[in-house]
């Protein structure tokens, strides 16, 4: 059974930074591309960023470019996303997902989610 | 970008009953579209991939259909799990991947 465990969210000021983390296990995990979806409160979905198996390659949304950094270790089964000048719009409940098998274009398109780490910011 | 729209917004629906939900992209995605449905205080959870293929353990009452830019998700005789929140997403042309705004299946 895929399990996804996020970790690292808070409250932080603005500007400051988080670093979300996401266990995962029951798959291979370097042989899939893993993504973080963001909902802000009462709202819809928001991608924010993938990589791939092996971390060399990566893709943010405009919104996070220059401040979110994603990153992965592929010994310790765990995706990370590193969060940097921290905006109020950044409010939201973060989700790690693991990419569909059936996604041949490694886009990273959700198949299993992780239930979220809420990250708020303000001061 | 490719922008998702879905709608109706809110769809009430009573038990044992069929409801539609439509899904329009902005230009084609070819047939590289998903739906997730969302009940509240829970995650996503995959019901259909490339268009019309039922994800691990999704029950039949659930099909999905189009192609391009015009997508359906039907769901045949809605049952009291069903009601939840329902966004399509494609994954055709990215970055960015893109969701619809959803829509809301309340009981009438």
């Amino acid at each position: 059974e895929v399990q996804l465990l996020e970790s690292g969210g808070g409250l932080v000021p603005p500007g400051g930074s988080l670093r979300l983390s996401c266990a995962a296990s029951g798959f291979t995990f370097n042989s899939f591309v893993m993504t973080w979806v963001r909902q802000a409160p009462g709202k819809g979905l928001e991608w924010v960023s993938r990589i791939s198996d092996s971390g060399g390659s990566t893709h943010y949304a405009d919104s996070v470019k220059g401040r979110f950094t994603i990153s992965r270790d592929n010994s310790k089964n765990t995706v990370y996303l590193q969060m940097n000048s921290l905006r109020a719009e950044d409010t939201a409940l973060y989700y790690c997902a693991k990419g569909g098998s059936w996604d041949y274009s490694g886009s990273g398109s959700p198949a299993d989610w992780g239930q979220g780490t809420q990250v708020t910011v303000s001061s | 970008e490719i922008v998702m729209t879905q709608s109706p917004a809110t769809l009430s629906v009573s038990p044992g009953e069929r409801a539609t939900l439509s899904c329009r992209a902005s230009q084609s995605v070819s047939g590289n579209l998903a739906w997730y449905q969302q009940k509240p205080g829970q995650a996503p959870r995959l019901l259909i991939y490339e268009t019309s293929t039922r994800a691990t353990g999704i029950p039949a009452r659930f099909t999905g259909s189009g192609s391009g830019t015009e997508f359906t998700l039907t769901i045949s005789s809605l049952q009291s799990e069903d009601f939840a929140v329902y966004f399509c997403q494609q994954y055709h042309n990215w970055p960015p991947l893109t969701f619809g705004g959803g829509t809301k299946v309340e009981f009438k």
